[in-house]
């Protein structure tokens, strides 16, 4: 069963710039969900969708957004990107119940 | 909020040996769901072991156990036999069972784990 993958691994933006983030979960879950991790912030989840749905989100400002496909991959998207907005952006992909969520290898985002 | 307490930044421990990794939590909810993340300098987050907070036996996967005390809303992690292969971030994570918590991961600030031979 292959796992979650994000593409892509590795980016390199500019302040201004916006930026789009992909994330295909395990075959049959249904949930992904988005986390932001910093060196000074930690681990930080931005926002989860269900069954092309956003069921939770977390205090992120509105230049985060994102969406799910019927096929449940989902994309996340950042506008105006800033300095601070430089992290490692992993997804969790879970069936959607209150049960294990599996990463991918994440996506490195440097803003410069 | 939930808050999830992870308080030894570092950790050394000698291969073969059993390490500890301390995790508190605070929570208001009556059902949740413990996790430890292992993430690697890759930075993967690598998914190690579960608890239920009405499981009524200590999770178990391998190496990795699970030292859930309820009533002190403590969840270490123990892993058995280091092996030099575990160095890593080890991360404890809270999931809520219901409302704006269900399906969201509040997570320590991670314990640094370094088996040495």
């Amino acid at each position: 069963k292959a796992g979650v993958t994000q593409t892509p691994r590795y980016l390199i933006k500019t302040r201004g710039q916006q930026v789009t983030l992909s994330c295909s979960p395990i075959s049959g879950h249904r949930s992904v969900s988005w986390y932001q991790q910093t060196p000074g912030q930690g681990l930080q989840f931005l926002f989860e969708y269900f069954s092309e749905t956003q069921r939770n989100k977390g205090n992120f400002p509105g230049r985060f957004s994102g969406r799910q496909f019927s096929n449940s991959r989902s994309e996340m998207n950042v506008s105006t990107l800033e300095l601070g907005d430089s992290a490692l952006y992993l997804c969790a992909s879970s069936s959607g119940q209150d049960n294990e969520q599996f990463f991918g290898p994440g996506t490195r985002l440097t803003v410069l | 909020a939930q808050k999830i307490t992870q308080t030894q930044p570092g950790m050394f421990v000698q291969e073969k040996e059993a390490v500890t990794l301390d995790c508190t939590y605070d929570t208001s909810d009556p059902s949740y769901g413990l996790f430890w993340y292992k993430q690697p300098s890759s930075g993967e987050m690598i998914f190690l072991i579960y608890q239920g907070s009405y499981d009524q036996q200590n999770a178990t996967e391998g190496r990795y156990s699970l030292n859930f005390q309820k009533a002190r809303k403590s969840a270490n992690l123990v892993i058995s036999a280091s092996q030099l292969g575990d160095s890593a971030m080890y991360f404890c994570a809270h999931q809520g069972g219901r409302g704006s918590t269900l399906g969201r991961l509040y997570f320590g600030r991670g314990t640094q784990l370094t088996v040495w031979p």
